[in-house]
């Protein structure tokens, strides 16, 4: 079947502006991560849905980000008031809900704030 | 808490020799571990993980990876390089949650 998909692939955006990423995870996964991976930091853990609980937001690294789930399907990842140091590729993953399950990850956007 | 480290952020060998990459965690639980593989301008594909049982566990590409709990390590190798094994490789652990802790990846060249 159809892996994890994410639009835009590319984005550039001016500072200050609003942008949205979007994420189609794997048809009957429940868990869906956002990861970032820049040059700076590696890659790094953003947020985390898992079915009808509270997201784990602990890796949000300012509340200019923030991410929603919608239907337990498509999530976006949206970043309000772009800063140059958010330029980076932000990756999607889903996986079934146990421990250990693989991630299956999406071909990312990247992002660049000019 | 957990992290991840690997040693060697480029690695180089030559074609047809011993691929190791190595990788050392910390996890306050017994931790699931993984190698992940990223091309360029592609996403993270896995090439074998470790949850429970065999300690010595066979991924895609002809890749083995050793679990040491003595060691703390989770080093990769593959037997022979080829030229498509040029890539980055990421280890990563999941403690007690699912989230994913990265290494910071190593870059592996083959010399023709």
């Amino acid at each position: 079947g159809a892996g994890v998909s994410q639009s835009p692939s590319n984005k550039v955006t001016e500072k200050g502006k609003d942008v949205e990423l979007r994420c189609d995870p794997i048809s009957g996964h429940t868990a869906l991560y956002w990861y970032r991976q820049s040059l700076g930091q590696g890659l790094e853990f953003l947020i985390y849905f898992q079915g009808n609980s509270a997201p784990d937001k602990s890796g949000l690294p300012s509340d200019r980000f923030s991410a929603e789930r919608t239907g337990g399907s498509v999530s976006t990842l949206t970043i309000q008031r772009t800063q140059q140091e958010d330029s980076a590729v932000y990756l999607c993953a889903s996986s079934s809900s146990a421990r250990g399950e693989t991630q299956y990850f999406g071909p990312g956007t990247r992002l660049l704030v000019l | 808490a957990q992290s991840v480290t690997q040693l060697g952020s480029h690695v180089s060998v030559s074609e047809g020799a011993l691929v190791l990459l190595r990788c050392n965690y910390s996890s306050s639980v017994p931790p699931y571990l993984f190698w992940y593989v990223q091309y360029p301008n592609q996403g993270l594909q896995l090439l074998l993980k470790y949850t429970t049982g065999a300690t010595l566990v066979k991924g895609i590409n002809g890749f083995e990876a050793e679990f040491k709990k003595s060691e703390t390590s989770f080093h990769l190798t593959k037997p022979s390089a080829h030229m498509s094994d040029a890539a980055e490789y990421f280890c990563a652990v999941s403690g007690v949650n699912e989230k994913l802790t990265f290494g910071t990846g190593t870059r592996l060249t083959i010399i023709p």
